[in-house]
């Protein structure tokens, strides 16, 4: 079965700081991972995604994450924070040849601070 | 290109009555999923369609709910003598089996309160 753990369900940064959101996974298989954002009473953004090509993605608004292995971890990052990008954010994983189904983590809210 | 949509967006109901919500996915996808989201907590898969076939339904989704996709376009899903248990945002998304790598593209979703 696959997992998603995303820890730390509040984060807080200064505007202009380094925003580090964590994701780590379990599958059986080799995963497809996703982070979407969500604002307040919307559906959910893709912000972007991992496919099995490049560990290294680059997404939407100035976020990127990495894929690694190892670590079965697919970290969210971006270099300054903006005011804009408070909201929440959710990782996934799916398992393309099973339907391609999403399990979410329990998400993190983003909170910045001017 | 006008994206997932899904009517109503909100949707205030009594205990014991049922409701029906309709979400329109992307038009050249076949795959559509409905996921429910609790206040805090990430979705949770309820439900997909390939086509117009239901392929796989959650333990989640009791025999109050059952989800239709009629012709392999639209869907709705309804809820049967609703719960105060059932009120959550309701969420449908889509995603194309033969384009991209299995993204999925979501709609705004259906709060429902049941009083």
């Amino acid at each position: 079965a696959q997992s998603v753990t995303q820890l730390g369900s509040h984060v807080s940064v200064s505007e202009g700081a380094l925003v580090l959101l964590r994701c780590n996974y379990s599958s059986s298989v080799p995963p497809y991972l996703f982070w979407y954002v969500q604002y307040p009473n919307q559906g959910l953004q893709l912000l972007l995604k991992y496919t099995s090509a490049a560990t290294l993605v680059k997404g939407i608004n100035g976020f990127e994450a990495e894929f690694k292995k190892s670590e079965t971890s697919f970290h969210l990052t971006k270099p300054s924070a903006h005011m804009s990008d408070a909201a929440e954010y959710f990782c996934a994983v799916s398992d393309i040849n099973q339907g391609g189904k999403l399990i979410f983590g329990q998400g993190t809210e983003l909170s910045v601070k001017p | 290109d006008t994206g997932v949509s899904q009517d109503p967006r909100h949707k205030i109901t009594k205990r014991g009555q049922n409701v029906t919500f309709r979400c329109d996915p992307i038009s050249e996808h076949n795959r559509l999923y409905w996921y429910r989201q609790t206040l805090g907590q990430g979705p949770e898969f309820l439900t997909y369609f390939q086509n117009e076939a239901q392929l796989e339904k959650s333990r989640l989704l009791s025999d109050r709910f059952s989800a239709e996709r009629p012709k392999g376009s639209f869907s709705t899903l309804e809820i049967q003598r609703t719960e105060q248990g059932d009120s959550a945002m309701y969420l449908c998304a889509s995603s194309s089996l033969f384009q991209g790598r299995g993204e999925q593209y979501f709609g705004p979703g259906t709060r429902l309160t049941v009083t």
